[in-house]
């Protein structure tokens, strides 16, 4: 069984950086194909990808938030950790970590089935 | 980037009743799409992979559907606990994953 959980402050103040770490298990980061990525989800708005970490150590962000955003992973100790840096009242939002399985390999492309498992989210407010 | 347009943004149904959400892509994203519903305080689940992959232990009175597009989430015969929150998701502008903006289903 997979799980996922978040952990990080629940507050912090305009221009600080935030840190947040996803623990999981039931699956290791080091088996191919395999991501963990987060997604945000402002309070009654819909989610928004910000970033994923394959097993390769291949990361990718989104495009909007890059400058921002760095993540890394601990495969011993089965930890995602998201950092994003200078952080403004607007990125107030529930932020979740999840699982990405790969569901097909073909000519040397992985396809993915979503994001399959999420942690229950962690509630981040940003005000001074 | 890929914009992912939803619709409706809202939907009134009755228990037993037979409901489709659309998703639009500004696009062609292949069959890479995902359908998610959430319910309050809660995170979304994935229901449908690959644009018409049933996930794992989801009922099967869900289905999607479409290709390039233009896709679909059916839900039918509703059951209560189905009201919620639905949306979709687009990954195949890899690294741009892209979700649609909603449809919350509301009992009539």
């Amino acid at each position: 069984q997979i799980t996922l959980k978040e952990s990080g402050p629940a507050l912090v103040k305009p221009t600080q950086t935030l840190t947040l770490t996803c623990s999981f298990s039931g699956f290791s980061l080091t088996t191919s194909g395999v991501g963990v990525g987060w997604v945000r989800q402002p309070p009654g708005k819909a989610p928004e990808w910000l970033a994923v970490i394959y097993w390769n150590d291949d990361k990718r962000y989104s495009p909007s938030l890059k400058n921002r955003l760095t993540v890394t992973k601990d495969t011993s100790r089965k930890k995602v950790v998201l950092r994003m840096t200078n952080m403004d009242p607007v990125d107030t939002a529930t932020y979740y970590c999840a699982h990405r399985r790969p569901y097909d390999y073909v000519w040397g492309t992985y396809h993915y089935a979503g994001f399959d498992s999420w942690g229950q989210g962690v509630q981040v407010t940003v005000s001074s | 980037a890929i914009q992912m347009t939803q619709s409706p943004s809202s939907l009134s149904a009755s228990v037993g009743d037979r409901v489709t959400i659309t998703c639009r892509a500004s696009q062609d994203i292949s069959d890479d799409l995902s359908w998610y519903q959430q319910k309050p305080g809660k995170a979304p689940k994935l229901l449908i992979f690959a644009a018409s992959s049933l996930e794992t232990g989801v009922p099967s009175r869900f289905s999607g559907g479409g290709f390039g597009t233009s896709f679909t989430l059916t839900i039918s015969n509703l059951q209560p606990e189905d009201f919620a929150t639905y949306y979709c998701l687009q990954d195949y502008n890899h690294p741009s994953m892209t979700f649609g903006q909603g449809t919350r289903l509301e009992i009539k």
